[in-house]
């Protein structure tokens, strides 16, 4: 079955940098791309930036261009997502999903979810 | 970047009513493009409809979706105990995705 399970909860302070990790299994990961979405505490969902884990095309956000950089390992099945330059508006939980872009889009399987608190 | 606006922000409906769920575009979007996710406390989104009418693995068909160019609708024919939860349009144009800001459908 698919899944993606992600790296544990971070406390970082304001200035610093985080990477958080999503390991894929049960698909053909080069098959698919992997989106990174974000939900800051009782708010909505906000599309942070897209890579092709067959090219390693990326997209991004333009709130976050410059602060976000997303990769793959196609190796060990595992996307990154590095945020940069941490504020305390950027505390949220965050979301990998696979992500088919083709004749249609969708995020049809999703991480559990990572909780990053920027803090001093 | 499309900005899509969710309402209402929240319905108010008991079990067993219709919901109707409207997601706008501030420029038309592809129907292949349109997605609405369900999200309930505390858990990741769950991928309802895609292609803005098709049902994603294991959706009851209670779920429809409808739609095109700016205007779409989520319609929920008669609410379950388990549907209430907060609802979410996403589009992908321009190399893009953005979301709605949610509608959350509660318990009357």
């Amino acid at each position: 079955q698919v899944q993606l399970v992600q790296s544990g909860a971070e406390v970082k302070k304001p200035g610093a940098s985080v990477k958080v990790s999503c390991k894929a299994s049960g698909y053909t990961f080069t098959s698919y791309g992997i989106s990174w979405v974000r939900q800051a505490p009782g708010q909505g969902l906000e599309w942070m930036g897209w890579i092709s884990a067959y090219n390693g095309n990326t997209n991004y956000a333009q709130k976050l261009q410059g602060r976000v950089t997303v990769t793959t390992d196609t190796s060990t099945s595992t996307a990154y997502m590095e945020l940069r330059s941490l504020r305390s508006d950027d505390t949220a939980v965050y979301y990998c999903a696979r992500d088919w872009r083709s004749y249609c889009n969708y995020l049809d399987y999703w991480g559990q979810g990572t909780l990053v608190t920027v803090s001093s | 970047e499309i900005v899509l606006t969710q309402s209402p922000g929240t319905l108010s409906l008991s079990p067993g009513e219709r919901a109707t769920l409207s997601c706008r575009a501030s420029q038309s979007v592809s129907s292949s493009y349109l997605a609405w996710y369900q999200q309930k406390r505390g858990q990741a989104p769950r991928l309802l409809i895609y292609g803005a009418s098709s049902r994603a693995t294991g959706i009851p068909d209670r779920f429809s979706g409808s739609g095109s160019g700016t205007d779409f609708t989520l319609t929920i024919s008669r609410l379950e105990p388990e549907d209430f939860a907060v609802y979410y349009c996403q589009q992908y144009g321009s190399s893009l995705e953005t979301f709605g800001q949610g509608t959350k459908v509660e318990i009357k």
